[in-house]
């Protein structure tokens, strides 16, 4: 069974720092990773989608990678502001077409 | 494109009342559509999988006679909570995977239902 882990639970940084969020997964074999924003009492909002076979994928300020013989990958937000406050959530597809969503990290950007 | 929608976005129902969420794809066709529930301060949780003209496939754990799942057309999958009671609130959120590209899944905004 999968299980998805996002480290920290909760963030809290200046505006302007870049940043790291961690998500790590128990079965490598996976056919994607996707990386979302979750605003308080809405539905997700996609970032980026990685398929298993690429390494990162980049919009914007975001950057994503994955590490999949690890079961890792990293969200990196550069240049942070407050409008990035939001709840980040991972995502991985395995087998027949199933979903298990990460634990999340609450990320808070403090003007 | 790949546009998902929900209705309604928040219900508040009676205990012991069913209650109907509607699940579209807008601009694309979709073969297959899951639904998820979502308790407060804790992850997406994947309660069934519905394919298109086919009964849907609930996780363990997850009563198929409280949480009606039909998914009649191509656009178009429901959600029913039948006889709901407070334990059954929480934030519903489905996601649809295109008829071509079915590796991919685009989600919708989410539904918040309060069962008092």
């Amino acid at each position: 069974k999968q299980e998805v882990t996002q480290i920290p639970a909760a963030l809290s940084v200046p505006e302007g720092e870049n940043l790291v969020l961690n998500c790590s997964f128990t079965d490598s074999a996976i056919y994607n990773l996707q990386w979302f924003r979750q605003d308080p009492g809405k539905g997700l909002t996609s970032l980026l989608l990685i398929q298993s076979s690429q390494r990162e994928q980049t919009s914007g300020r975001l950057n994503a990678s994955l590490d999949k013989s690890s079961g890792r990958s990293t969200l990196y937000i550069a240049a942070s502001q407050p409008g990035d406050s939001a709840t980040y959530l991972c995502a991985v597809r395995g087998g027949y077409q199933k979903v298990t969503f990460g634990t999340g990290t609450k990320l808070q950007v403090i003007p | 494109g790949a546009v998902v929608s929900q209705h309604p976005s928040w219900v508040i129902c009676k205990s012991g009342t069913s209650v109907k969420i509607e699940c579209r794809s807008l601009d694309f066709q979709a073969t297959t559509m899951f639904w998820y529930r979502q308790f407060p301060k804790q992850s997406l949780m994947l309660m069934a999988t519905s394919n298109e003209g086919s009964k849907a496939t609930y996780e363990q754990g997850v009563e198929k006679d409280k949480f009606l799942i039909n998914h009649a057309s191509l656009t178009l999958s429901t959600l029913t909570v039948t006889s709901a009671h407070p334990e059954d609130s929480s934030f519903y959120i489905c996601s649809a995977s295109p008829r071509d590209r079915a590796y991919e899944q685009y989600f919708g905004p989410g539904t918040r239902l309060t069962v008092t």
